[in-house]
Parts: structure tokens; sequence; C-alpha cells
């Protein structure tokens, strides 16, 4: 079965750097399908972070970016913040499985 | 500013219908552009997502739910359902609504959620 695979934790000291993998196949980010990333604070929905591989909807700070390579996708976070504290998400379309698929999520956790 | 809330029954019993609506404001319906999304979270898990509809009715349904799933739409009411038939406690999680960008995208923004237990 096609997965998005992602670390289960990440931490890091504020104002350091971290990034999120999100690893898939020649089914979906393999496939040139573009990945999305959201950030899930405790108790409430997601939130779009990143589009198209690359992009921030308007009002999301470029502490944050997105890059693809090959089946591969990550997020970046830099200068970290407490109020970054969350779990991540990234997401794709899958062409065998024909839906969209979320990887399993990464809890960010800020020293 | 597009906004999206969830409605239904916080609890089903085992073997019923789940049902969920979710009415949109602050924005077009009606637009070619976008789908209607369902996803749900299960405790724990991972986000699934379930199904997508257009305002003209067409759908999208997850494989693996594809027997139990019916989707529509009411455009009068800027509205659209999910239906889920043979209910089990598998099917208990956090139920979001989302508006789907393009035919291939990205799901934004979403409702806040709401929970729906299966257990007698």
């Amino acid at each position: 079965q096609s997965v998005l695979t992602q670390p289960p934790s990440v931490s890091g000291a504020p104002g350091q750097r971290v990034t999120i993998s999100c690893t898939g196949s020649t089914a979906n980010i393999g496939a040139n399908y573009d990945v999305q990333w959201y950030q899930q604070l405790p108790g409430t929905a997601p939130k779009l972070l990143i589009f198209g591989n690359t992009n921030r909807p308007s009002g999301v700070p470029d502490r944050f970016s997105g890059s693809r390579s090959g089946a591969s996708a990550s997020l970046a976070i830099t200068g970290l913040q407490a109020e970054d504290e969350a779990d991540y998400y990234c997401q794709t379309f899958d062409n065998s499985l024909t839906v969209w698929l979320f990887g399993g999520g990464t809890k960010l956790t800020v020293l | 500013q597009l906004q999206l809330q969830e409605s239904g029954p916080g609890l089903v019993k085992p073997s019923e219908t789940l049902s969920l609506t979710c009415t949109v404001s602050g924005g077009s319906f009606n637009s070619g552009s976008y789908f209607w999304a369902w996803i749900r979270q299960p405790p724990g898990k991972r986000l699934e997502w379930i199904g997508s509809v257009h305002y003209s009715g067409s759908t999208y349904y997850s494989p693996p739910l594809k027997s139990r799933i019916t989707m529509s739409v009411d455009t009068s009411r800027k509205q659209f359902s999910l239906k889920l038939t043979s209910a089990s406690a598998a099917d208990t999680a956090l139920y979001f609504c989302a508006r789907l960008e393009g035919s291939i995208g990205w799901f934004d923004p979403w409702g806040q959620g709401t929970l729906v237990s299966v257990s007698s």
C-alpha cells in the first residue's frame, strides 16, 4: 500500500532550524504530484502551510519553506518559536490508490 | 472569509448510518474550481481522505470506503453532506470538512471538526 512516511517527532531549540521529511513513492510524490504541508495546533483543525511544493498562503511566515525532490519532500522551519510546537502533515495525490494521501504526521517540540 | 462548519450527531450506534453536514459561509459554493471534501482522523492515527463532491454533484470516493459512502450537495443552503452506512468502532474519528482546491490540489480552509463516536 502506498503511504507517505514522516518521522514521528522532531525537536529543536528556539531560533534553530528543523526539517521534516516526507517520503513517498513513484505513485505519488515521485509521479510529480504536488505536495502540501499542514500545521495542526493542539485541539484545532489542520491549517494549510505550504501548497504546490513551495508556495506559502498569505499570512504564513517565510520561516516556513517547502521543497520536493524525486519521491520525497521536506518542510523546513527556521528561527523556531514556541508557537511552532504542533503536528505537521504532508499531503499529496496517489494515482495507484486514487486517493488524496496524508503522511503520518510529525510532532514538533520546541525545547 | 470562507468558513466551514460541521454538524451532526456525536454518537452513532454500530451498524447504523453516520450522517454529517457541512455548512459553507462567507464565500462562493458554486465555483467550478473547487470540490468539497470530508476528511477524518481516528484517535492517534493519520488523516484520511473520505471523499469529495462538486457543486454539480460529481463525486470521488475513497476506494476502501466507496461501498458505504454517499456524498451530496444542497446548493440553496450552501451545504454538503456525508452518509456512511454500517458504522463500526473503526469509524470513530474526528471528522473535518474542507474545500479542495482544483482537481488534484490542497485542502483549505477546514472546518473545526466534529468528533463522532460509534458505540452502543
